[in-house]
């Protein structure tokens, strides 16, 4: 079974910019949840996704934003870059169920950096 | 809110060797607990987990033990390899959360010398 694959695995943008990045589960998992990690604030939770609908929602700005599709691919945005929001992005899918039971498999991340 | 603390490294250690690496928690009832891995340049692997006291989870020669007493959910491994060398990182789910979104640690680095 393939794993979770993110695209692009690199990116560099500038300031002001915005900017899409792209996330596809393993087939048959429903959620997807995306996490940013940088060297400061470590792993830190964005959203997660569950058929097609935001679950659950980190403390970011509404800068960040994201959506997932009928076949549970997901894409999140992030508008108006800052230095800031250079980091690895973390996507990670999971079959539905109840909180704890499933294990979340991530992807490889794409490295955001903003100059 | 429910966070983790996880030692701070980087730990190093001789091949063979012993390891712990430290991880509490604070959280209200009874979260579920993970340990994940990341070796260079790729994303998390689960490691291990735990969802309710008293729960001992294990794989690969590590094991960790759901500990309500302590809030604590400490990762060891009786022989470490230079294979091992990589970032570990402790994580819960809430209790009440409804979903997959997981609370980490601040990673613990761990460096294994031959």
């Amino acid at each position: 079974k393939a794993g979770v694959t993110q695209t692009p695995r690199y990116l560099i943008k500038t300031r002001g910019q915005q900017v899409t990045l792209s996330c596809s589960p393993i087939s048959g998992h429903r959620s997807v949840s995306w996490y940013q990690q940088t060297p400061g604030q470590g792993l830190q939770f964005l959203f997660e996704y569950f058929s097609e609908t935001q679950r659950n929602k980190g403390n970011f700005p509404g800068r960040f934003s994201g959506r997932q599709f009928s076949n549970s691919r997901s894409e999140m945005n992030v508008s108006t870059l800052e230095l800031g929001d250079s980091a690895l992005y973390l996507c990670a899918s999971s079959l539905e169920g109840t909180q704890g039971s499933n294990e979340q498999f991530f992807g490889p991340g794409t490295r955001l950096t903003v100059l | 809110g429910d966070s983790v603390t996880q030692m701070e490294g980087p730990v190093t250690l001789s091949e063979e060797a012993f390891l712990t690496i430290n991880c509490t928690y604070t959280a209200t009832g009874y979260p579920s607990l993970f340990w994940y891995v990341q070796y260079p340049g790729e994303g998390l692997q689960l490691l291990l987990k735990a969802t309710k006291a008293d729960d001992k989870g294990s794989n690969k020669g590590f094991e960790a033990t759901y500990r309500k007493e302590t809030t604590s959910f400490h990762l060891e491994k009786g022989s470490v390899q230079v294979s091992d060398s990589a970032v570990y990182f402790c994580a819960l789910i809430g209790f009440m959360e409804y979903g997959n979104k997981l609370v980490f640690g601040a990673g613990t680095i761990l460096r294994v010398k031959s």
